[in-house]
């Protein structure tokens, strides 16, 4: 069974330019939720998606949105991007809510 | 916004000894989970804890859910070189947000 995917792995951008990440979960999981991790603030919720719909949404800019499409695969972006974007991005998936979430790699973005 | 404190911050063992870290929280949660990251990749789930005063093992580790549903602590036993990583604890309330911990960053010496 795979696990939930992330794309890319790496990514390095310039202040000012947008980015898109990209999540596919594992398969049947309707549930998928968005992280930031940084070495200062640690493991921050960004927003949660179930069956298309963002259900949650934690206290990150505008600059920071989410989508979910139809067959559960989620894309995250971050427009005029900041140095402070740099982290590690975050990808979990669960069958519904409250349960089992299961990560991915993630991607580590810089912004240089 | 809710926090959790976790302790300790660092830990350095000795192979073979047994290590015990915790979180607690002012807010209550009604889910309690443990996670183990390794460098360069996401967070695994270790134990994941849905009733105050649960009490539940996976192998070498034990996790229990505090009565008060504030806290949550990890046992490791007879720890391994691999049990090296970092260890989050992570509450769940009434929304499917996950608030996490700092982490405890494990070192064992062989």
């Amino acid at each position: 069974k795979a696990g939930v995917t992330q794309t890319p792995r790496y990514l390095i951008k310039t202040r000012g330019q947008q980015v898109t990440l990209s999540c596919s979960p594992i398969s049947g999981h309707r549930s998928v939720s968005w992280y930031q991790q940084t070495p200062g603030q640690g493991l921050q919720f960004l927003f949660e998606y179930f069956s298309e719909t963002q259900r949650n949404k934690g206290n990150f800019p505008g600059r920071f949105s989410g989508r979910q499409f139809s067959n559960s695969r989620s894309e995250m972006n971050v427009s005029t991007l900041e140095l402070g974007d740099s982290a590690l991005y975050l990808c979990a998936s669960s069958p519904d809510r409250g349960t089992g979430y299961t990560f991915g790699s993630g991607t580590r973005l810089t912004v240089v | 916004g809710q926090q959790l404190n976790q302790s300790p911050q660092s830990m350095f063992i000795q192979e073979g000894e047994d290590v015990s870290m915790n979180c607690t929280s002012s807010s209550i949660f009604n889910t309690w989970l443990w996670y183990k990251q390794d460098p360069g990749e996401g967070p695994v789930l270790l134990i994941a804890l849905y009733k105050a005063g649960e009490l539940t093992s996976n192998g070498r580790l034990t996790a229990q859910f505090g009565i008060t549903r504030k806290d949550s602590f990890l046992n490791i036993s007879a720890s391994i070189p691999s049990d090296v990583g970092i260890y989050f604890c992570a509450g769940q309330g009434g929304s499917e947000k996950l608030v996490f911990g700092k982490g405890t960053k494990l070192t064992v010496n062989p």
